[in-house]
């Protein structure tokens, strides 16, 4: 069965400090890999997404996230978390309609 | 990038009534378009796939008589939430992709927030 897991649903972070979110798939097909962001009442805003090629994949906010193919991963990084990153991150798979993980909600500490 | 609008952003509504949700690429064409519910802190669950011309597809539990789909133009679907109760009450989200490359890559609304009293 197609499945995303975000094992992590609540992470708290210092401000500054790195971060990694983690995200592992089930999927028949080639996957297509994204994670969005979510603040508060608020829409799906796109950080990043992997269709092919280099598996190190650069976003806005200064995201990146790796797919590893032979651990079924797609996780997230950013190097330096600020305050405003605090917010709900999903991480989906899908060609066109979307599976989406339970999603992590990331709180930043001062 | 391609924009998705939805309107409204936000409805109050009595138990009972229907409430209509739309939603609108504004700067493509859209064949298909689909529609998400999202549970307070929780994830985004496929409701139905939204195609122009033709009957919506249904995701297994969705009630297709309670949760109509609309796709009336390649730019328009909308989602009506027929005798809504409270349970009804949630964040709507729709997507909608150009097509293009290949992949159809989706772009979401900003959602709707549905509260039924």
């Amino acid at each position: 069965a197609q499945s995303v897991t975000q094992p992590d649903i609540h992470i708290t972070v210092s401000e500054g400090a790195s971060l990694e979110l983690r995200c592992n798939y089930s999927y028949g097909a080639t996957p297509y890999l994204f994670w969005y962001v979510q603040s508060p009442g608020q829409g799906l805003q796109l950080l990043l997404k992997y269709f092919s090629g280099d598996t190190l994949v650069q976003g806005i906010k200064g995201f990146e996230a790796e797919f590893k193919r032979s651990q079924s991963s797609f996780n997230l990084r950013k190097p330096s978390v600020h305050w405003s990153d605090a917010a709900e991150y999903f991480c989906a798979v899908g060609e066109s309609a979307l599976i989406f993980g339970k999603g992590t909600t990331l709180s930043v500490s001062s | 990038g391609a924009v998705v609008s939805q309107h409204p952003s936000r409805v109050i509504c009595k138990s009972g009534t229907s409430v209509k949700i739309e939603c609108r690429s504004l700067d493509f064409q859209a064949t298909t378009m689909f529609w998400y519910r999202q549970f307070p802190k929780k994830s985004l669950m496929l409701m139905a796939t939204s195609n122009e011309g033709s009957k919506a597809t249904y995701e297994q539990g969705v009630e297709k008589d309670k949760f109509l789909i609309n796709h009336a133009s390649l730019t328009l679907s909308t989602l009506t939430v027929t005798s809504a109760h409270p349970e009804d009450s949630s964040f709507y989200i729709c997507s909608a992709g150009p097509g293009t490359s290949g992949i159809d890559e989706q772009f979401f609304g900003p959602g709707t927030r549905l509260t039924v009293l």
